[in-house]
């Protein structure tokens, strides 16, 4: 079964809103979980290190103030898009590890973000 | 020149056939080599996960790793076409860093 979640999976929203993704690790705690975002047709490109209780790190080229990564507990990230245009419009994807296995990265289900 | 460059096809094979996919890699401090499988409009699952150079086999799933040439693959033998979906290639240099991916090869499998 998923061992992470990851809520909605489609979100239409009007230009100039802001959308809230949340990820979640079910049968562990994650200190770290990651975000990606990926174009039709394209690889995934990591965004950001969302670091429980403290600053995430962002990619070059990322803009922090418009992608915001709360990782308020061990078991939950959010990014939450900001004032949303529609270059805005991908593929979102969380991942986490659990740090008491030796397996890499799961991954999230992704959320499918259309800004009108 | 990518980090990490694979073909993106698509590969199209008929059922029963063996399926050969590649990814090549600049980064010499790569050590964790994984191969993720995705499904349209679904998040990548995880399918092999190999540390450093050397063959790993999993069912009908076969990854080797070449850290001299810079080179991995994955084989899928008697292909189904079930097996129809985008396969990443991703490394890292640690177990803990980030993931840089391939661009993903689209496989089809005809009945």
């Amino acid at each position: 079964g998923a061992v992470v979640s990851q809520h909605p999976s489609w979100v239409i929203c009007k230009s100039g809103t802001s959308v809230k993704i949340e990820c979640r690790s079910l049968d562990f705690q994650a200190t770290t979980m990651f975000w990606y975002r990926q174009f039709p047709k394209q690889s995934l490109m990591l965004m950001a290190t969302s670091n429980e209780g403290s600053k995430a790190t962002y990619e070059q080229g990322v803009e922090k103030d418009k992608f915001l990564i709360n990782h308020a507990s061990l078991t939950l990230s959010t990014l939450t898009v900001t004032s949303a245009h529609p270059e805005d419009s991908s593929f979102y994807i969380c991942s986490a590890r659990d740090p008491g296995s030796r397996q890499p990265q799961h991954f999230g289900d992704g959320t499918r973000l259309s800004i009108l | 020149q990518k980090e990490v460059e694979q073909d993106p096809g698509p590969l199209s094979v008929p059922e029963g056939a063996i399926v050969s996919l590649n990814c090549t890699y600049s980064n010499s401090a790569f050590q964790y080599f994984m191969w993720y499988r995705q499904y349209s409009r679904k998040g990548p699952e995880l399918l092999m996960y190999t540390y450093s150079s050397g063959n790993k086999e999993d069912g009908r799933f076969t990854a080797q790793v070449d850290k001299s040439s810079k080179y991995i693959s994955l084989f899928i033998r008697d292909s189904q076409p079930s097996d129809s979906a985008t396969y990443l290639c991703a490394m890292s240099e640690g177990n803990t860093g980030k993931l840089i991916f391939g661009q993903g090869t689209t496989l089809q499998v005809k009945p």
